[in-house]
């Protein structure tokens, strides 16, 4: 069946980059997604790319796609400690369905 | 523009109780989402509404969970009887059909059956 995996945990100092990776399996995924997850909140959409793009930016978020290894990757430029949280990664899949990664935990190191 | 609320946002119940969970999407938005989070997880889609039409209930363990949104508004989530293995966050999402793509998240309902 369709899965989404990502590394688990992340840990960077304040001001550098952060890069979180994520790979899918559905080679039909319409949209990929990256959904951030604040303690005690529920998910708040950061960005999405269409499945025929290959990147997207967005101030300090860029999302890279390369569609023939099924790899996704977020890179928050000048992390800021407000940028701790969990980072997920989904998939659009070829029959409608949303699956969900289980989450890269983000630290950011003051 | 108020979010999507869910209630309540914890419940502890003992095992082979009942249990509801509450969830107002943003006004407007037809599609409604329960998701269910386990813990060090990514929430599981249980059922996807359009309107007041489930379209998508294939993952909702139906021998014990049930849902409803009458009017296709807001929706109530039910499990009867619940068992240890259904602590969980509970969420609640909505989309509307000009936003497709993104769904907005309540803050969900921690549940804890002891």
């Amino acid at each position: 069946g369709e899965d989404v995996e990502q590394s688990l945990f992340l840990s960077v100092r304040e001001g550098d980059s952060s890069v979180i990776n994520c790979t899918y399996t559905d080679s039909s995924s319409t949209y990929l997604y990256w959904y951030k997850q604040e303690p005690g909140a529920g998910l708040q959409l950061l960005t999405y790319i269409f499945s025929n793009m290959d990147m997207k930016q967005d101030q300090r978020l860029t999302v890279l796609l390369n569609k023939k290894d099924k790899h996704l990757s977020l890179r928050i430029a000048d992390t800021q400690t407000g940028d701790s949280a969990i980072y997920f990664c989904a998939e659009r899949t070829s029959y409608d369905k949303v699956i969900f990664g289980p989450g890269t935990s983000l630290s950011v190191i003051p | 523009e108020a979010g999507v609320v869910q209630s309540p946002r914890y419940k502890i119940i003992e095992k082979k109780q009942p249990v509801a969970f509450w969830c107002n999407p943003i006004s407007g938005h037809n599609t409604l989402y329960w998701y269910r989070q386990n813990l060090g997880q990514g929430p599981e889609l249980l059922i996807r509404y359009e309107n007041e039409e489930a379209v998508d209930d294939s993952q909702l363990p139906k021998d014990r969970f049930s849902a409803e949104r009458l009017k296709g508004v807001d929706s109530t989530l039910k499990i009867q009887p619940a068992e240890l293995g259904d602590s969980a966050v509970y969420l609640c999402a909505s989309s509307h059909p000009d936003s497709y793509n993104e769904q907005f998240f309540g803050p969900g309902t921690r549940l804890t059956v002891l």
